[in-house]
C-alpha cells in the first residue's frame, strides 16, 4: 500500500524568502512518480512539478524545485523567492505500480505568504 | 490546454435524494477520476475509469457509483445522499499511458452540501 505524509498542516513565510514543504512517501515499488499540486482559494488544482523515481537530478520548474531524497523517501517542495500569490494549499501525490493510474494524495499544507 | 469541466460549482441536496455530478473533458483522455476533498484528509479516490464502460473502485467507493458511456464524460452518482457526503468533489483526467509522469488535470470542483 502506498501512503503520502505531509506533516505541516500550515506554514508561514515572509515574502521573498524561500520555503520548504515536507513530503514523505511509502511504497515498496521500485518505479514511481511524485507530484506536487497547488490549490489556491479559488479551488482549482494546479500541477507544479514532477519527479520520477529513476531521475538522477532533482526536478526544477521556475521557482519550484523538488528536493528528492530517495533513501529517505522524501520529496520536499522548495519555493524560492515567495510571492503573495503563492499563498495556497499544496498537495504532494504519488503514482506507483499498483496499476490504478490514479494519484494518492497527502493531506496538504496551507502556505501563507506574509508581506 | 486540457479542459475538465464540472457541471455545477455548488449543489445543495436533501438527504435521500439521488445526485448526479457530471464531468466532461475535451482532450480525449482515456483515464478519468473522481476524488472527494475534505479538510485534513486531502483528496481521496472514489472511482476511476480507464475506458468507456470500464470502472474501478478507489479507496472510498461506498455510497457512490459511476457511469462512463462516452469517453469524454464521467458521472458520479450518489444513490441516496447522506449528510456525510457533504464535501468538495473533484473530477480529473489523464492520458491512458503507463508513463508515471502523466499528471492529472482537474476540474474546478463541485461543492456538495447535503441537508
Amino acid at each position: 500500500a502506498q501512503k503520502i505524509t505531509q506533516t505541516q498542516p500550515g506554514m508561514f513565510v515572509q515574502e521573498k524568502e524561500a520555503v520548504t514543504l515536507d513530503c514523505t512517501y511509502d511504497t515498496s515499488d521500485p518505479s514511481y512518480g511524485l507530484f506536487w499540486y497547488k490549490q489556491p482559494s479559488s479551488g482549482e488544482m494546479i500541477f507544479l512539478i514532477y519527479q520520477g523515481s529513476y531521475d538522477q537530478q532533482n526536478a526544477t520548474e521556475g521557482r519550484y524545485s523538488l528536493n528528492f531524497q530517495k533513501a529517505r523517501k522524501s520529496a520536499n517542495l522548495v519555493i524560492s523567492a515567495s510571492q503573495l500569490g503563492d499563498s495556497a494549499m499544496y498537495f504532494c501525490a504519488m503514482r506507483d505500480d499498483t496499476g490504478r493510474r490514479a494519484l494518492t494524495f497527502g493531506s496538504g499544507t496551507r502556505l501563507q505568504v506574509q508581506p | 490546454d486540457v479542459k475538465v469541466t464540472q457541471s455545477s460549482r455548488y449543489l445543495v441536496k436533501r438527504t435521500g435524494e439521488k445526485v448526479f455530478l457530471e464531468c466532461v473533458q475535451d482532450m480525449d483522455h482515456e483515464n478519468m477520476f473522481w476524488y472527494r476533498q475534505d479538510p485534513g484528509l486531502g483528496l481521496r479516490l472514489i472511482y476511476f475509469s480507464y475506458d468507456v464502460k470500464m470502472k474501478e473502485k478507489g479507496d472510498i467507493p461506498e455510497g457512490y457509483s459511476v457511469s462512463r458511456e462516452k469517453k469524454e464524460r464521467f458521472s458520479l452518482i450518489l444513490e441516496s445522499a447522506s449528510t456525510n457526503q457533504t464535501s468538495m468533489y473533484l473530477c480529473a483526467s489523464s492520458l491512458g499511458t503507463s508513463r508515471y509522469n502523466s499528471p492529472l488535470h482537474f476540474g474546478n470542483g463541485t461543492r456538495l452540501t447535503v441537508t
